[in-house]
């Protein structure tokens, strides 16, 4: 069935260095949306991309759709302790329109 | 404010006890789910409902059970015959089931079942 994989599933990094996860499909996906839990937090919702090839941008952070909408990426520039926290994509459900989690990606960032 | 409200934060129970988690949304927003967090397998889907009165199985639904008699809120209990029960859960909404409707999420309630 439709099911993404999210890689990596941990990521340390030194405060500046940039940072990139990645949610790959093995079908098409509709859209995505990308959301982030700080620690002990719950998720909040990041942005949602639906066009193929989309890109955009909330200031150091970039998400990119792929051509053939099953992929996508979040990349951060420049990371500060404040992005601490773990990132999901998620995508609806085909089917059943239900909104499916990726395993997330946790951030660590060492000042 | 507008928001989903979760209560307890910290819950503690016996073995062998049912236990009801509390979700109230004052969004107006029709779509409610419940979902489990274990650390690393991400967010479970447990039950949603798309309108009041209605109500789907999620991913992982035995041993839960839920009600949706108000469009506001969304109650879980978790029964006896959860195996595993301790667990982050988060309640979340959205305007309407689809994949274009973002979630809104609570702050969660975390079970400690001994």
């Amino acid at each position: 069935g439709q099911q993404v994989m999210q890689i990596p599933q941990y990521q340390h990094v030194q405060e500046g260095e940039d940072f990139t996860t990645y949610c790959n499909s093995s079908t098409t996906l509709s859209n995505i949306q990308w959301y982030k839990q700080r620690p002990g937090g719950h998720p909040v919702f990041l942005i949602q991309l639906v066009k193929s090839g989309e890109v955009k941008k909330q200031k150091r952070l970039t998400f990119q759709f792929g051509e053939a909408k099953k992929n996508s990426s979040l990349h951060i520039t420049a990371t500060q302790t404040t992005d601490v926290g773990t990132y999901f994509c998620a995508y609806g459900s085909s089917n059943t329109g239900k909104l499916i989690f990726g395993q997330g990606t946790t951030l660590q960032v060492k000042p | 404010d507008g928001g989903i409200t979760q209560s307890p934060k910290y819950l503690f129970r016996k073995e062998g006890q049912n236990v009801t988690l509390s979700c109230e949304q004052n969004l107006n927003h029709d779509a409610m789910y419940w979902y489990r967090q274990d650390p690393g397998q991400g967010l479970r889907l447990i039950y949603y409902s798309q309108i009041v009165n209605d109500f789907q199985k999620g991913d992982i639904a035995e041993g839960y059970s839920v009600s949706r008699e108000k469009k506001e809120s969304f109650p879980l209990t978790v029964t006896s015959a959860q195996k595993n029960p301790t667990a982050f859960y988060l309640c979340a909404s959205s305007l309407g089931l689809g994949n274009n409707s973002p979630l809104h999420f609570g702050n969660g309630t975390r079970l400690t079942v001994t």
